[in-house]
Formats: C-alpha cells, structure tokens, sequence
C-alpha cells in the first residue's frame, strides 16, 4: 500500500457543481497536511492547509478524518478556472510525503 | 516576502551532456532546500534535501548530484545525462521545523535527447 493515495481521476465536473475528493494516508504518526494545486506543466502552489478542526477559505473546504486517516477537499460551485491537478501532502517527522494527485476537469 | 526562483525554465540537452540547474530563494534564512523531479503524468519524486550549507541528503540513487554552496543557493547537477533523466524539475524551499509549508520555483523543464 502506498504511503499516500490519491485517486488519479480525472473528475470531469460541470461547471458551477460540487465535487470532492479524498487523499488517504497509511502512517497515524502523520502530523501536518496539506492541499497543492498544480496547473499544466506549472509548479505546484499551496492551496490551503488542513487543519484538525477543518477549515474554509471561499469555495474550498478541507477536512482531516484522523480516525480513517485520509483528508478531503470539497470545492462549491466549480468554475472553469478550478481544473488541475490536486495534490495532497503529508508530513510525518519532518518527511513530505506527496500523493500523485488528482486530475479535475470542470467543463462549460 | 520570499521568493524562489529557477532556471532555465526549459532545456534540451543529449545524452551524456552535463546538467546544471540553479535555484536561489531570497527573503529568509537558512531554508530547508529541496530538489524535486516529477516524470510525465507522475507524482513528486523527491531527489535531495538539504537542511544547511553543505549538508545534502540523497533520497534515490541515480546520476544526479546536489550542492549548496551559500545559504539560499541549491544545484542540481549531472555529469553524464541519460534519456531517463527527462522530467520536470522542481526547487523548493520550507522554513526550518517539522510541519511547514512548501513553496516550489517555477520548475524546469528537461528533455533529453
């Protein structure tokens, strides 16, 4: 079993829909996670962190289920401009663990 | 504010040519440093990591090399390139402690050929 796993996808979404998804994690001694959002051949960039009680910012919702070990991403009425790549990370004594990431495709 | 910067943002290189990527963040000190590699269609693969001057950890043996000459300044490197070393290259950087997050340069991009 991998460290961490992502389903691949990709999610083809309609626009203005809610889709989520899960990133799920083997090591209970996981400390720290986080979402990274990557466009086509372009750097990975911090989308929000995932934080114990769960957090918001906008359309984005995090949530850590540690008893089930994985973390999710909620996104409210997508738009065009939310297709990537997302990619979760989980830090465990100072390594990062990545996920492979999860493609969306939001279409008109 | 920190910045990170990489470069070049793409080459093309034939096989057994040497390889030197640079990477330099500004606006803090003594970063963690990172090179990453992610292959086509691939996660993140994590080559080295460097926690000080001079201090680098190989994750994954290969033909690949690190350096970190100043604080702020990482290297990637190769003497002898091979076509399996195409791939996307990512520099990043994290504050000193567990847990913190990570900022990735802009990436270059490696074909050889």
């Amino acid at each position: 079993r991998k460290e961490v796993e992502q389903d691949p996808g990709p999610f083809n979404v309609p626009e203005g829909a809610t889709v989520a998804f899960n990133c799920t994690y083997s090591n209970s001694a996981s400390q720290s996670f986080f979402w990274y959002r990557q466009d086509c051949r372009k750097e990975p960039k911090l989308l929000m962190s995932v934080y114990s009680s769960g957090n918001e910012d906008g359309r984005f919702t995090a949530q850590l289920n540690r008893a089930s070990q994985y973390i999710s991403l909620l996104i409210r009425d997508s738009k065009l401009s939310d297709s990537a790549t997302y990619l979760c990370v989980v830090i465990i004594n100072y390594q990062l663990i990545w996920g492979a990431g999860t493609k969306l495709i939001i279409k008109p | 504010s920190q910045t990170i910067h990489q470069w070049p943002a793409t080459l093309v290189q034939p096989v057994g040519s040497p390889l030197s990527l640079e990477c330099t963040v500004e606006g803090t000190s003594n970063p963690n440093l990172y090179w990453y590699r992610q292959a086509a269609g691939r996660g993140l693969q994590l080559l080295f990591y460097s926690v000080g001057i001079g201090q680098i950890s190989s994750e994954v043996p290969q033909n690949l090399s690190a350096s970190r000459p100043q604080d702020r300044q990482f290297i990637l490197s190769s003497k002898k390139l091979l076509l399996s070393d195409s791939g996307f290259y990512l520099c990043a950087w994290s504050a000193q402690g567990s847990g913190n997050t990570i900022y990735f340069g802009e990436g270059s991009w490696l074909t050889v050929v």
